[in-house]
């Protein structure tokens, strides 16, 4: 089963921010927590991930909270390409190494 | 570079054949996963190769089912006497090592009639 919480839907302007939560109140010492998304009839897509500092690339940036209960993928700039399904999902490093995805968040970019 | 490449896109077949779908991992991948994703189920993992051996075979919903690995590359999986409940799409993801990022292929839509 999932691990994670993440709203059934969200909304955004283009041209601006978008934050995405995700609750993973049960997380432990060595789980990672990862962040995908899946664009409509497309293979999901690797976007960030992070044990407790935040992180950002290219495509984002991940805000983990100070007791790792909680995360915000945030995409700075939000363009209509980015509406998509965002999976946030915990993975423990060493241990299953399958991906166990829950039901996301869909995001709608409006123009 | 190429990323992960599934074939066919799409299979239509008919209830109780035999079908085999392939997937080819970006070269150098050591880790290769299959999952499937239907309207009732959501994304679910089926299987995990780490090399050529099957660590992991935990996801797959019946022995009808089955997957092998060789060369440390190419993957088929293979589903014997198909269903209706058996349509879906089926992911196919690798990862340089088990604990790396997965990357995903388009997936092959499996139909059974």
């Amino acid at each position: 089963d999932a691990k994670t919480t993440q709203p059934t839907s969200m909304d955004c302007a283009e041209g601006r921010a978008a934050n995405l939560p995700c609750n993973h109140s049960t997380i432990s010492g060595n789980e990672y927590v990862y962040w995908y998304r899946q664009i409509h009839s497309q293979g999901p897509q690797y976007i960030i991930h992070g044990l407790k500092n935040n992180e950002t690339n290219e495509m984002a940036s991940l805000i983990i909270t100070e007791d790792r209960k909680s995360s915000t993928l945030i995409l700075p700039h939000a363009t209509l390409r980015d509406t998509a399904v965002y999976y946030c999902i915990v993975r423990p490093r060493g241990g299953s190494e399958k991906l166990v995805f829950g039901k996301g968040t869909k995001l709608t970019v409006n123009p | 570079g190429a990323g992960v490449s599934q074939s066919p896109s799409n299979k239509v077949t008919e209830k109780g054949k035999d079908v085999e779908l392939r997937c080819d991992p970006i070269s150098g991948h050591t880790a290769l996963y299959w999952y499937r994703q239907s309207l009732g189920q959501g994304l679910e993992f089926l299987i995990y190769f780490q090399g050529n051996s099957a660590p992991d075979k935990s996801g797959l919903p019946s022995d009808r089912f089955s997957a092998e690995r060789t060369g440390g590359s190419v993957s088929t999986l293979t589903i014997q006497r198909t269903q209706q409940e058996d349509s879906a799409v089926y992911l196919c993801a690798s990862s340089y090592f088990s604990y790396n990022e997965q990357f995903f292929g388009p997936g092959t839509r499996l139909t059974v009639l």
